[in-house]
């Protein structure tokens, strides 16, 4: 596709129960960002790729949050024992390089975890 | 640390009215990235522009213009002639000039009534 995809658009999930995101960045992105927006606040980063090595994970919340990308394009969000807490909208981004000074990114619609 | 304040939370215009977005920024480094994005209803993040820490020039794009003023380390985004398609949440962000990861601010949302 053109833009970056994620799925599912909505999940609901019972509190404890495991969930796993998707995203399928542009092709040929070698960057993929995982941001984490709660209702009514900015995007806070979580983790960072550069093809299948993740960089950076200083953002995740907590152990029981997981991202890979293992052949340097589709990657997954696992988040295991969801808690309240977790409800959030979870927003993948990829960027052709690596310096986002240089470049521009392209953000997926999301996707909604409501966590009861 | 750095830090992104959006201090208006929402705004409310009639179309055709001018509205002023407000991004004041807290850093130490002399070199630096700024950048405004918008997020319609849609919820995918779409960006506006990018403007670095050396270059003060004011710019304007279509109904958009922006003003960059590093002595109140200030970036500020007006959206002329407002349209009920500018109804959007817009984002002020920072990023350190060797980094990837960006700073939001909390977000203004602007909604444009016809």
């Amino acid at each position: 596709g053109a833009g970056v995809s994620q799925s599912p658009r909505y999940k609901v999930a019972k509190r404890g129960q495991d969930v796993a995101l998707r995203c399928d960045p542009i092709s040929g992105h070698v960057s993929l960002f995982w941001y984490q927006q709660a209702l009514g606040q900015g995007p806070e980063f979580l983790t960072y790729f550069q093809n299948e090595a993740q960089l950076d994970k200083s953002g995740l919340p907590s152990d029981r949050f997981f991202a890979e990308r293992p052949e340097g394009s589709v990657s997954t969000l696992k988040i295991q024992r969801t808690q309240q807490e977790d409800s959030a909208v979870y927003l993948c981004a990829s960027s052709l390089g690596v310096l986002v000074a240089n470049e521009k990114l392209f953000f997926g619609s999301g996707t909604q975890l409501s966590v009861l | 640390a750095q830090k992104v304040t959006q201090a208006q939370t929402e705004i409310s215009v009639v179309e055709k009215e001018d509205v002023t977005l407000d991004c004041v920024y807290e850093t130490r480094d002399t070199t630096y990235y700024l950048f405004w994005y918008k997020q319609p209803p849609s919820g995918e993040l779409v960006f506006l522009i990018r403007r670095n820490s050396f270059d003060e020039q004011n710019e304007i794009s279509g109904r958009y213009s922006w003003n960059f003023q590093k002595s109140t380390s200030s970036f500020n985004f007006t959206i002329t002639a407002s349209q009920v398609v500018d109804s959007a949440v817009y984002f002020c962000a920072f990023a350190r000039s060797n980094d990837y990861k960006l700073s939001f601010g909390a977000g203004t949302t602007v909604t444009v009534r016809a």
